[in-house]
Parts: structure tokens; C-alpha cells; sequence
């Protein structure tokens, strides 16, 4: 049972574009909501992070909307580039030693 | 250079064969864990362990086998027992046992396995 739903499977923007990535959850003990960037043979990457006190949290172009009462939460790339293109990962963890990943967002940016 | 290096990059196999994948840290992090990541499936944990000469499995651990001996490395052994061994495993580790946004999981490289 997939923990943590994310979508789409895949995206395509146009480069300058908005890239959202989408994710829902039903363990209320979560408290702890990363994003990791994966490009293509290389481990994931810590992208941002939120926690459920704060409803949102920028850092540079990306930013992270959480919505706790619909469990959901997701990813804004504003002004999406070429370099953006990568498997996105939702995560979510409960402060527990494990972290219930997304099955990932392929992004494509075209030029 | 701080960080998880994992090695080889690429393995070739023969079915029926154990093969050892290592993951080695120099981030002094107490916490180390075992992934395996699927096309469309995303990353599902293996093994985890918190601290030296102990570990416990997690939600795919059947076929696997770890060790944590040292506290900067935690090889991972693929057996003849896993039924579908193709994939690309990836080592994390994190400061403490608890993730978090100060003790969050950063990865390895990864190691591409292909059981031929």
C-alpha cells in the first residue's frame, strides 16, 4: 500500500513555465514532508522540506504549498529551465527512522 | 570530500549468485539505510540501521542480507534467494534516528545491479 500519492507520472513544460507536482497522504502522524531531485543515474537529492505548521515554503524558484486538512501537498517550480529536468520525489515521515517516498514525477522542461 | 560513496556503479551478475554492494559514509552519521528503486515504483526501503552492530529490516528485506560492523559503512548483500534482483539499489544515511529537517537522508550515487 502506496503510503504517500503522488502525480503525475510525468510532466512536460515549456521552459519559463510553472511545473506542479502533486501529493496526498492519510497517516496524520506525519510531520515531515521533503522533496528530492533525482537526474538520471545519480542518487536523489534533498530538494526542500516543509513541516506541517507552515502552509508554505519558498526557497529560490521552488516552493512547497501544504494543505493539512486535505492531506495534500505539493511542488511549484516557477520559471522552469532545461536543468530542471529530473524525476521529482515526494517523501513523508512521522519523526520515525523511515521516510515513505512518492513513486516520483518524470519532469521534462523543453527549450 | 564529505559523503556516501557507493561501488561499483554497474554490476553484472549471474543468476543464482550473492553478490555484496558497498556503501561507505564520512558524514560521522549514526543512521544508514538501504533502498531499492524500480521503474514507477519509487524508492523502497531494504534494511535500516541505527547504530553499529545493530539493524533492522524494512518493508523488502527478503533476499537481502546487511552488516554493520563499522559505523561508516553498511554493505548490502544481494542473495540467490531475492527473485527479481534488477535494479538500482541506493545507500542514505542521516544524523540521527529521526528524520527530520535537521537529520534528513542524503543518498549515495547508487549501484545499478543487473542479474543477467
Amino acid at each position: 500500500q502506496q503510503q504517500v500519492k503522488q502525480s503525475p507520472q510525468s510532466l512536460i513544460v515549456q521552459k519559463g513555465g510553472i511545473s506542479i507536482i502533486n501529493c496526498a497522504y492519510e497517516n496524520t502522524a506525519f510531520d515531515y514532508f521533503p522533496w528530492y531531485q533525482q537526474f538520471p543515474g545519480k542518487g536523489p537529492a534533498l530538494l526542500i522540506a516543509i513541516r506541517p505548521d507552515v502552509s508554505e515554503k519558498k526557497e529560490g524558484r521552488f516552493t512547497i504549498s501544504f494543505n493539512k486538512s486535505a492531506k495534500q501537498f505539493s511542488l511549484h517550480i516557477m520559471d522552469s529551465q532545461p536543468g530542471d529536468s529530473a524525476t521529482y520525489f515526494c517523501a513523508a515521515s512521522s519523526g520515525a527512522n523511515n521516510l515513505f517516498f512518492g513513486t516520483g514525477t518524470r519532469l521534462t522542461v523543453i527549450p | 570530500d564529505g559523503g556516501i560513496t557507493q561501488s561499483p556503479k554497474y554490476l553484472f551478475r549471474k543468476e543464482g549468485q550473492n553478490v555484496t554492494l558497498s556503501c561507505e559514509q564520512n558524514l560521522n552519521h549514526d543512521a544508514m539505510y538501504w533502498y531499492r528503486q524500480d521503474p514507477g515504483q519509487g524508492l523502497r526501503l531494504i534494511y535500516y540501521s541505527q547504530i553499529v552492530n545493530d539493524f533492522q529490516k524494512g518493508d523488502i528485506a527478503e533476499g537481502y542480507s546487511v552488516s554493520r560492523e563499522k559505523k561508516e559503512s553498511f554493505p548490502l548483500t544481494v542473495t540467490s534467494a531475492q527473485k527479481n534482483p534488477t535494479a538500482f539499489y541506493l545507500c542514505a544515511s542521516s544524523g540521527g534516528p529521526l528524520i527530520s529537517s535537521t537529520d534528513t537522508q542524503y543518498f549515495g550515487p547508487g549501484t545499478r545491479l543487473t542479474v543477467l
